[in-house]
């Protein structure tokens, strides 16, 4: 079982690029997320999907646009990096209220 | 506003020592709590969770406590093992806002032999 799957894994990017992260979750599970994490810190969400459809922002969505593909698939579209979307950056997927399951992490550097 | 804490950034324990990593959280409205393990390079990995109608839940070497009227969670973890070292999050989550899991700032628990 893959679980949750993210690519890339690491990328490098200049300031004003734009690039699409992937994430897809074999699961069968509605909610789906994206987080951020700087160093030393917790986790922000950035976005959700609570079902097929529907995306809504979280605490820090500035910068970011999200798209609910299918039920599997939720990807996360940064338009013009910024040296402070510098993180990394963590999908996750989860049943209504109950534990999300998380990715391995990109590990994203805008220089 | 609405948050979830937690009152040590890192803890130290010996090998075989039991382990109580606390937090707090600030909504009263919050119906399900999470612990999550997150070794280093690595994303978060799922501990153990309780829901707000129960104050304690026990797993394998781990127990989780509830206190609602204080608005404090901690973990507890028996006879420690170096494997254990990670930063611990707690994370809190209510039905009505449809699932979505806020994180404390993390508490990094090193084990010493």
């Amino acid at each position: 079982n893959a679980g949750v799957t993210q690519t890339p894994k690491f990328q490098v990017l200049k300031t004003g690029q734009s690039m699409t992260l992937q994430c897809a979750q074999d699961m069968n599970h509605n909610s789906m997320y994206w987080y951020r994490q700087d160093p030393g810190m917790g986790l922000r969400l950035i976005y959700y999907s609570a079902s097929e459809g529907t995306t809504d922002k979280g605490e820090v969505p500035n910068g970011y646009n999200v798209s609910r593909l299918n039920k599997r698939e939720f990807s996360l579209r940064l338009e013009s990096a910024a040296p402070s979307q510098t993180s990394v950056y963590f999908c996750a997927s989860s049943r209504r209220n109950t534990e999300a399951f998380f990715g391995q992490g990109t590990r994203l550097t805008v220089v | 506003g609405e948050s979830v804490g937690l009152h040590l950034p890192t803890l130290s324990v010996q090998e075989g020592d039991n382990s109580i990593i606390n937090c707090a959280y600030s909504n009263s409205a919050s119906d399900y709590f999470i612990w999550y393990k997150q070794e280093s390079g690595k994303g978060p990995q799922f501990i153990i969770d309780i829901r707000s109608n129960m104050d304690k839940r026990q797993g394998q070497r781990v127990t989780v406590l509830l206190n609602k009227t204080v608005k404090h969670l901690s973990l507890q973890i028996a006879a420690t093992q170096p494997g254990d070292s990670a930063v611990y999050f707690c994370a809190e989550s209510r039905e009505t806002s449809g699932s979505r899991l806020t994180f404390g700032e993390g508490t990094q628990l090193t084990v010493n032999p």
